[in-house]
């Protein structure tokens, strides 16, 4: 079945800069999408179509796509981003989530 | 504001049935395609079906394929998830989520989700 590789955990400093990769064969042919998703609460929309941000969705969340690997960056990290971030895309009919990552801002 | 409202978890002994329902409003509901998507306990998201905004097309997990039963009543703008044979690896909160587009496509992606309601099986 059809995976999306994330790495576990990134961590960066208040202020700085942080980039989530989330990895797949189908990546090239196939939209990724990016949840966000803090304790106790659900998930998120911050990233659509690899690189599209939904209203509401501070500027400092961008996407960027390059062959089979997708990269969430937020720039200007702030302690409120501090979560779990979730790639998702689809191969044939099936949707997949990416395993995760958790985001600590030191 | 876009609302989505489940119910319907509880526990569950293991071969046990359970009907989830997720109560839609703040959009035209039968503008759009819907979804189940559910997170075992400190684990990742997982999507375990969707339907069109006509019920004309629908989908599932492997994992659940010929046991979990997804529907919608549009009139009723709610949406269900019929779980039959549960096991305890089923044990997760549910979320319903709304799709951006009227069809389960393979670019479906959600763009709001509701709270999630509690499915522990176990004896």
């Amino acid at each position: 079945s059809y995976e999306l590789t994330q790495p576990p955990s990134v961590s960066v400093s208040p202020g700085q800069t942080a980039r989530i990769t989330c990895s797949g064969d189908a990546l090239p042919k196939q939209y990724a999408y990016w949840y966000q998703q803090k304790p106790g609460q659900a998930p998120v929309l911050v990233i659509y179509k690899d690189s599209e941000r939904p209203s509401g969705i501070p500027e400092r969340f961008s996407g960027s796509s390059s062959g089979t690997t997708v990269t969430l960056t937020i720039s200007g990290v702030q302690a409120e981003d501090e979560a779990d971030y979730y790639c998702q895309s689809a191969d044939s009919s099936d949707v997949v989530f990416g395993g995760g990552t958790k985001l600590t801002v030191l | 504001e876009v609302q989505l409202v489940e119910s319907g978890g509880g526990l569950v002994q293991p071969g046990r049935s359970l009907r989830l329902s997720c109560a839609a409003s703040g959009f035209t509901f039968d503008d759009y395609a819907m979804h189940w998507v559910r997170q075992a306990p400190g684990k990742g998201l997982e999507w375990v079906s969707g339907i069109s905004w006509n019920s004309g097309s629908i989908g599932y997990a492997d994992s659940v394929k010929g046991r979990f039963t997804i529907s919608r009543d549009n009139a009723k703008n709610s949406l269900y998830l019929q779980m039959n044979s549960l096991r305890a690896e089923d044990t997760a909160l549910y979320y319903c989520a709304k799709d951006s587009a009227s069809s389960i496509a393979i670019q479906s992606f959600f763009d709001y989700w509701g709270q999630g309601t509690l499915v522990t099986v176990s004896s």
